[in-house]
């Protein structure tokens, strides 16, 4: 199993781009999460779905779109990016709900 | 939501000593309580988690103890080694359940 993977692992935008941050899971989870990482913030969860076709907002979720079309995979829009986005992006599933396996991270710098 | 106050922000010890960490929680019906270990450049890892039907969980040198009347909960590391310098991050469930409000973590450093 590849766990959760996340692409692509660096990524610089400038103020107005879009972009889509990707994640997948092989281990067949119904929970997906996407937190972000920001320094002495700790992870704030941004969206999460609990199975294919259902989403639903964190903590941060303003400018941020999601979906979840199959169980696998489950990415994070960014519609117009700010610099205020500059971050670390996690994605985690869980089978669960509760114990969450994280991906290796998308360090988004916006300019 | 849940609200989880981390302690300390950051921590030095020396090789062979222990090092505590300590969480504290508001919703009193939160029943899960992870730790996880993030090295430079790398996702958060579980290393150990207790629910609230317990009040200490062991696995080798770590080990988290639960006070469910207190609303707190801490992590326990005995022997400390060079490699176990991290950043390390407590958890609480979010309002929905199926996701994880975090600590602003510990940066533990040990030093040989």
């Amino acid at each position: 199993n590849a766990g959760v993977t996340q692409t692509p692992k660096f990524q610089v935008l400038k103020t107005g781009q879009s972009m889509t941050l990707q994640c997948a899971q092989d281990m067949n989870h119904e929970y997906m999460s996407w937190y972000r990482q920001d320094p002495g913030m700790g992870l704030r969860l941004i969206h999460y779905s609990v199975g294919a076709g259902i989403t639903d907002q964190g903590e941060v979720p303003n400018g941020y779109n999601v979906s979840r079309s199959t169980t696998e995979d489950f990415p994070l829009r960014l519609l117009s990016a700010a610099p205020s986005q500059t971050s670390v992006y996690f994605c985690a599933s869980s089978g669960t709900g509760d114990t969450q396996y994280f991906g290796p991270g998308t360090r988004l710098t916006v300019l | 939501g849940e609200n989880v106050e981390q302690h300390p922000s950051t921590l030095s010890v020396q090789e062979g000593d222990s090092a505590v960490i300590k969480c504290t929680y508001s919703d009193s019906a939160s029943n899960y309580f992870p730790w996880y270990k993030q090295e430079l450049g790398k996702g958060p890892q579980l290393i150990i988690d207790i629910r609230s039907n317990v009040g200490e969980k062991k696995d080798q040198r770590i080990a988290v103890t639960l006070n469910k009347t207190a609303k707190h909960f801490s992590l326990h590391i005995t022997e400390t080694q060079p490699e176990d310098s991290a950043v390390y991050f407590c958890a609480a469930p979010s309002n929905s359940g199926y996701a994880l409000n975090f600590g602003k973590g510990t940066s533990l450093l040990v030093t040989p």
